[in-house]
């Protein structure tokens, strides 16, 4: 079956530390984007990726960092300059199509640091 | 950036219809949508509505959208307590690939 995954579901992280959050994607989409939220502020846009090895910073992108080394795999990186990191995170992708983009979503990452 | 709004919490008794509303910035946006969060999970599309039409039903789900306001909403007809979560209008804008999501509405749906 396609979909998206995301892993771990929960994650728990030492301040000053680094943490990589998976997100992988077998519908042959060529978009990728990681979004973070935080109660009562729905989705913000952290990075998001419209081809292999190329991606774009969205709306909160201080202390992420994001690579697309191939097109089914975006994985974030949450380091140490994030300042507040614990939140719910979602990866999703999408195709490139101006018609029409539904996004698609993995069932996320909950990030607690300790 | 564009800001899609929405407001933040609403209840309902069960059987009743819930209208969930939300409101958005760009005028260009090709397409709205509105996702459904269950609690601790990913959105799942409900349903989307082409910017040139101005309602759209799909069984219990009408979807109502004022251009000229900019103003959309989700209408569920006899709200069952499965139909509590977290939902989120989204636009997306003709030429570029980004999403942009309102806020959420959380709807608890009282037995």
């Amino acid at each position: 079956d396609g979909g998206i995954t995301q892993s771990p579901k929960y994650l728990f992280r030492k301040e000053g530390q680094n943490v990589t959050l998976s997100c992988e994607q077998n519908l042959n989409h060529d978009a990728m984007y990681w979004y973070r939220q935080d109660p009562g502020q729905g989705l913000r846009l952290i990075y998001y990726s419209q081809i292999v090895n190329d991606f774009q910073k969205g709306d909160i992108a201080e202390g992420y960092s994001v690579s697309r080394e191939k097109k089914e795999s975006f994985p974030l990186t949450v380091t140490s300059a994030q300042k507040n990191p614990t939140a719910f995170y979602l990866c999703a992708s999408s195709i490139v199509d101006t018609e029409n983009t539904e996004a698609f979503f993995g069932q996320g990452t909950r990030l607690t640091v300790v | 950036g564009e800001d899609v709004e929405q407001s933040l919490f609403l209840s309902v008794r069960e059987g009743d219809s819930s209208v969930i509303n939300c409101t958005y910035t760009d005028s260009s946006s090709t397409y709205l949508y509105w996702y459904k969060q269950e609690p601790g999970a990913g959105l799942q599309l409900l349903t989307y509505i082409f910017s040139n039409m101005d309602m759209k039903q799909d069984q219990r789900l009408t979807v109502l959208l004022n251009k000229k306001d900019k103003h959309l909403s989700l209408r569920i007809a006899d709200t069952q307590t499965g139909d509590s979560a977290i939902y989120f209008c989204a636009e997306i804008f003709g030429g570029y690939q980004k999403v942009t999501f309102g806020t959420g509405t959380k709807l608890q749906v009282i037995p």
